[in-house]
């Protein structure tokens, strides 16, 4: 059984580019959750997702940030017009079951770089 | 609001020895606690989950409790060994309706041989 696979593991984006970041969640999970982790810090809930639906999007910025979990395919968080404050660890976390009372799969996280 | 503490500072310890964590938590009233490890470079893995009920939890060398009237959790590692060495993070479920997980900073502790 295949662990929460995110990719790109690295991506270097320049200023006012975009960035998207893709998570599948462990089979049989359809509840997705995206953190950011910014060197020296720790781990900052972005948002919550089922499919097709976003449950819980407080710790998303405003502007710029997206995600999206589809009927079919992956998870994708979505950073527009990037800046070098956007570079962070991406993670997605995976959980089976919805107001997670269990643990949260993680997978190894998407490293962004803004030059 | 709703905030989680833990030591900020590394911990260094000597192999054998056993290595305490605190967990501090304020504003929350979280029916339960997990404990994660986190290696460089590696996405955090779950370790153990101690409920309000529980006073105490063991699995293997690790051992984590639950001090609902204090708000806070310690996690120990025993007769600790240098491969325990990696950043460990306490994480509580939001009091919002979504059940979202949210984390302290993390504690890195370094063992030495």
């Amino acid at each position: 059984n295949a662990g929460v696979m995110q990719n790109p593991r690295h991506l270097v984006r320049r200023r006012g580019q975009e960035a998207r970041l893709r998570c599948s969640p462990m089979k049989g999970h359809s509840h997705v959750y995206w953190y950011r982790q910014l060197p020296e810090e720790g781990l900052k809930f972005m948002v919550y997702l089922q499919k097709e639906n976003i449950i819980d999007e407080s710790g998303m910025p405003k502007e710029r940030f997206s995600a999206e979990f589809p009927k079919e395919g992956p998870s994708i968080l979505r950073i527009q017009q990037v800046v070098r404050g956007d570079s962070a660890a991406y993670f997605c976390a995976s959980s089976p079951i919805s107001r997670n009372t269990g643990e949260l799969f993680f997978g190894e996280g998407s490293r962004l770089t803004v030059l | 609001s709703q905030k989680i503490e833990q030591n900020s500072e590394a911990l260094n310890i000597q192999e054998g020895k056993t290595a305490t964590l605190t967990c501090n938590y304020t504003n929350y009233s979280p029916a339960y606690l997990q404990w994660y490890r986190q290696d460089p470079g590696r996405g955090p893995v779950f370790l153990l989950l101690i409920r309000e009920n529980e006073k105490e939890k063991r699995k293997e060398r690790l051992k984590v409790t639950f001090d609902t009237t204090l708000k806070q959790s310690l996690f120990h590692i025993t007769a600790s060994q240098p491969a325990d060495s990696a950043t460990y993070l306490c994480a509580l479920v939001d009091s919002s309706n979504t059940g979202k997980l949210i984390f302290g900073q993390g504690t890195t502790l370094q063992v030495k041989p």
